[in-house]
């Protein structure tokens, strides 16, 4: 069974202040996605990673795919108020056809 | 272009009883998702149809059941309600191309009394 474990499950961070969200598994994933989630909403995809130690920015926010494509980190730098969300990693579960989500982490950021 | 759109918004029942919930793809997007997010547990994968046929489905009871239609949108049913099933159920639409993504609709949320 291939599961993705996301870390930290909260975080409370003030404005102005850099984090990372991790994502792991002990499976190989051919592709792994992030996506944010707002209260009362579907999750909105964010960024799709394949390549081995790729690395990918959307504005202040950077996606990294280990090199074993087993995990991945989320990077946000100079957090906004408006960053705050339930970030879910998701890895594609191959033949299955679906994809796999960590449990996902809840991160608000005080103005 | 219009999103995945999913209905009813909310539904309340009682336990026993049986629920139905929509969900319209996105225009050219063959393969529909069904997940469920219960508070603490995530998304749990449900249901994946594609092309009209079941293709997989996730370690939920025969209770839970669904079909799609020949224009690809989607119904899942949910019989014998427990208490347990009050969730917010979510329908992804993808195209099935290449590393794929998924878009979701916003949910139906369904509460049993």
């Amino acid at each position: 069974t291939q599961l993705l474990e996301q870390s930290p499950q909260f975080l409370s961070i003030q404005e102005g202040e850099n984090l990372t969200v991790y994502c792991n598994s002990s499976s190989v994933f051919s592709s792994l996605q992030w996506y944010r989630q707002e209260p009362g909403e579907g999750p909105v995809l964010l960024v799709t990673v394949v390549t081995g130690g790729e690395v990918k920015k959307l504005k202040r926010l950077t996606f990294q795919f280990g090199d074993a494509r087993k995990d991945s980190s989320l990077h946000i730098t100079a957090a906004q108020p408006g960053d705050t969300g339930l970030y879910l990693c998701a890895g594609d579960g191959g033949s299955q056809g679906n994809l796999i989500f960590g449990k996902g982490t809840k991160l608000s950021v005080k103005p | 272009e219009a999103g995945v759109t999913q209905s009813p918004t909310h539904l309340i029942k009682t336990r026993g009883q049986q629920a139905t919930l929509r969900c319209s793809p996105i225009s050219g997007h063959t393969s529909v998702y069904w997940y469920q997010q219960a508070l603490g547990l995530g998304l749990q994968f449900l249901l994946w149809y594609d092309e009209g046929e079941e293709r997989n489905r996730g370690n939920f009871p025969p209770r839970f059941s669904g079909r799609q239609f020949p224009n690809y949108s989607s119904e899942l049913n949910v019989n014998a309600l427990e208490l347990e099933d009050s969730a917010l159920y979510l329908c992804a639409s993808s195209s099935r191309r290449g590393p794929f993504g998924y878009t979701f609709g916003s949910g139906t949320r369904l509460t049993v009394v």
